[in-house]
Parts: structure tokens; sequence; C-alpha cells
């Protein structure tokens, strides 16, 4: 396996259930992201870990819960979700260095449309 | 006004033309910039970061800056059928946070 990797590609699920999704990185970075992509929206920044530790949460309702056990993976834990939480969520990961880089390493992404 | 803005398109080009993308920021502490390319169905892939004013080419990719405008563009020379993509714009913010455009997408017709 090289770069990042993200399972499942595609899910649908429920409002009231719940299920996570994986992020693997096999380049050795140090910092690991959550981006959401919705339809004519920019990538929205929703998670930051750097060395397994949150640096980052940008407003994201508590409806998702991130999880780093170590530097090489990542979880988003989905629970009771909205309709308008259908979108690609995307994992990243960089080598922070000093300061914030914008060179990241995306995953193809998990398409998740909630019914 | 947006952070990062970008005509949607798309921006049609003949093959072997050059193609020409524009991407403008509000913030003019900005430092750092960076084209991803994003074909439909996949994830974004970085092909261009710039730092400083002026031109960088790699290849058939030029990316220009000029900071006084609050303009950053890419440029591509021998257009391909295969560069047709989105084409996404990303800027680090003086208030250090990535903010993406929303991209512009291009059709390279053969």
């Amino acid at each position: 396996e090289t770069g990042v990797t993200q399972t499942p590609r595609h899910l649908v699920m429920g409002m009231t259930n719940k299920k996570s999704l994986k992020c693997e990185q096999h380049l050795g970075h140090n910092a690991m992201y959550w981006y959401k992509q919705s339809a004519k929206k920019p990538l929205e920044l929703m998670f930051v870990y750097s060395l397994e530790e949150r640096v980052e949460n940008n407003s994201v309702p508590s409806r998702f819960s991130p999880e780093c056990p170590n530097s090489s993976h990542l979880f988003l834990h989905l629970h009771t979700l909205q309709p308008e939480d259908s979108a690609l969520y995307l994992c990243a990961s960089s080598q922070l260095a000093g300061g914030l880089t914008g060179e990241l390493f995306f995953g193809e992404g998990s398409r998740l449309t909630v019914l | 006004q947006k952070e990062v803005e970008q005509n949607s398109g798309p921006l049609s080009v003949p093959e072997g033309a050059i193609a020409s993308l524009n991407c403008t920021y509000s913030d003019r502490g900005s430092q750092s910039f960076f084209w991803y390319r994003q074909y439909s169905g996949k994830s974004p892939e970085l092909i261009m970061s710039i730092y400083s004013n002026g031109d960088k080419e790699d290849g058939r990719f030029t990316a220009q800056l000029n900071k006084a405008s609050q303009y950053v563009s890419l440029l591509i020379r021998d257009s391909q059928p295969s560069d047709s993509a989105t084409y996404l714009c990303a800027v680090i913010a003086s208030f250090q946070k990535l903010v993406f455009g929303t991209g512009t997408r291009l059709l390279v017709s053969p």
C-alpha cells in the first residue's frame, strides 16, 4: 500500500446509524486531516491532528468525532447525521516542519450519503 | 468577498492551446500559494506551489504570482485532453489557515 488510503469508498447510512470512516497514510507524515467537499463549495477543513494531538477543530458539529490512535491512522466516527452531511469526506496527510503547509496528500475519499 | 476566488468555468480550450487559470485572494498578507488538480470522481492532487513573486515552471505548467495585485495563475502549455479536470487554488492566509477556492473546471477538446 502506498500514499493515503480511505475506507469505505462509499457509505449510505440512515440518520440514526453509527458508522466510521478510516484513513491510513504510508508516507511517514506527522499530520493528518479530515476535509469535507460539497458541490459548489470550497474544501472545508474539519480536523487536524499533528503528532496524534488534535490541533484544529473548525466548529464541527459533535455528531462528527475524530480519533487518531497513531501517526498513521485517522478515523472519523459518525453518529446521528443529517441529510446535509452528505458529501465527499477526504483524508489528507502532510509533513509539518515549523509551520502550516499547503502541500497535502489526499486519499481517494469516502462518498457519504445520509438518508 | 470570498477569501479565494476562482471562476467556476468551464474553461474550454482546444488541444495544443495554452490554458490560463486565474485565482484572486483577499488577504494581502498571504504568503504561500498552491494549485491542485482534481479529476472527476478523484481526490485533489498537488501540482504546483509558489512562494515568491514571478513565475515558476514545471514541465508544461507555469505558476505566476503577483502579490501586489493579489492574484495567482496557472498556465498549461500544449493542453491535452488528459488535462481536463477541476483546478483548485489554495492559499495560506496570514491568519495561518489554508483556504481553498471552489475550483475552475477545464475542458480540453481534441
